[in-house]
This record gives C-alpha cells, sequence and structure tokens, in this order.
C-alpha cells in the first residue's frame, strides 16, 4: 500500500513571496506522483505529475515540484505567490500496478497581501 | 467540451435513508472514480468502475456500492446512511486506466442529520 504526508497543514504567506508545500510517501512498488489543487467550494484540478523522465516538473501557473527518489520526496515550490494561489492542495500517489489514487491530508495556502 | 458533471450539488439526508449520487463523466472517458472528502479525514478513495466493471475498492462497508452504466456515466448509493457518511463526493474521469490524468467533478455535498 502507498501513504503520503503532507508535514503542513496550514501555510500563511504574503503576495510576491515564495511557497514551499511538502509531500513524503512510501511505497514498496514505483509510484506516480501528482499535485492536486482545490479552490474553494470546486473540485480537484490537475496542477502538475510526475510519470517518468526529468525529475523537475513545471505547471503553466509558475509551481514546480521535484521527484527526489532517494529522499521519497515531491515537494511543491513557487518563487511568487499571488492572492489568486489561496486554495487547498493535495499531494498524490499512485502505485503503477494499482491505478488508485492515495492523497495526503491536503496543505491549505492563504495568501495575504 | 464539458468536463465531469456531478448532481445533485447538494443533498440533506436522515440518518438511516438511502442516497444515489450521480456522475456523468467526460465524453470519451471509460474510467469513472469515487472518492469520499470528509471534514478531518482528508480523501478517501472508494470505489473504481471501468468498462463497466467495478475494478478497485477502497476499505469502505458494503453499504457504499455503485455501478457503471453503458454510457460509462455512474451511480454511488449509500444505504443505511450515518452521521459520518456527511462528506463532499468527488467523481473522477479518465480516457483510460492507470488515471494519469483524471479529472474530478465538482462534488456532491452530502449532509446526514
Amino acid at each position: 500500500a502507498q501513504s503520503v504526508t503532507q508535514l503542513d497543514s496550514q501555510v500563511p504567506v504574503f503576495e510576491e513571496a515564495p511557497v514551499e508545500l511538502r509531500c513524503n510517501y512510501s511505497s514498496s512498488v514505483s509510484v506516480y506522483l501528482f499535485w492536486y489543487v482545490q479552490y474553494p467550494n470546486q473540485g480537484l484540478q490537475l496542477l502538475l505529475k510526475y510519470l517518468s523522465g526529468s525529475t523537475l516538473v513545471e505547471s503553466i501557473n509558475g509551481f514546480e515540484a521535484e521527484f527526489n527518489k532517494s529522499q521519497t520526496s515531491f515537494h511543491l515550490r513557487k518563487p511568487s505567490v499571488h492572492i489568486s494561489d489561496t486554495a487547498e492542495y493535495f499531494c498524490a500517489v499512485i502505485a503503477v500496478n494499482d491505478y488508485k489514487l492515495s492523497f495526503g491530508a491536503g496543505t491549505t495556502v492563504t495568501v495575504r497581501a | 467540451e464539458a468536463g465531469v458533471t456531478q448532481s445533485p450539488t447538494h443533498l440533506i439526508k436522515t440518518r438511516g435513508q438511502q442516497v444515489t449520487l450521480r456522475c456523468s463523466p467526460i465524453s470519451g472517458h471509460t474510467s469513472v472514480y469515487w472518492y469520499q472528502q470528509a471534514l478531518g479525514l482528508g480523501l478517501q478513495f472508494l470505489l473504481w468502475y471501468d468498462e463497466g466493471e467495478e475494478r478497485n475498492r477502497g476499505n469502505f462497508p458494503p453499504r457504499f456500492s455503485g455501478r457503471q452504466f453503458p454510457n460509462y456515466s455512474s451511480e454511488l448509493n449509500v444505504n443505511a446512511l450515518e452521521l459520518e457518511d456527511s462528506a463532499l463526493y468527488l467523481c473522477a474521469s479518465s480516457l483510460e486506466p492507470g488515471n494519469t490524468e483524471a479529472f474530478f467533478g465538482q462534488g456532491t455535498r452530502l449532509t446526514v442529520v
């Protein structure tokens, strides 16, 4: 079975400051890794994913995440946040042989002016 | 093109009642997934359907069940509702098994009183 730990439940940050959301996973088999974002009163949207290849993956709105196999981590970063980035962020994994998403508990990011 | 649609958006039921939630996947998507997002418990995998068959099931009691129709839409049924079933129920669809890009609906907010 896989498990995901998001180390921070709440992250307050000022506008234009950098942010890092930490995610660690455990699995006995190879996994695919994902970050989803949930804006208030909405469903989940895929932010970015790592399947294979380059360990650094980027989203279209400035987020990036780096897969670190030795540390079993997939931390999400953005160098400069906007008010509109206020949302809950979920890290998720799928075992390559399972096809079932396992989510972390989520990190609420609140961006203040 | 329409995204994943779920109905109803909100629902209030009494303990002991039964409820049916509905999900229409993105056109062409054959896999449908159901997740429960309960307060304090994060996102929990419920069920996965593909090509009309149940492929995987999360750690939920048998009173949680569902089905997928020939047009790939899906229903989630919950019998003998308990207060702890109050949650946001999210449906997701993907083009094929593997879920490497799952698209989520807005969810159905179920409140059990």
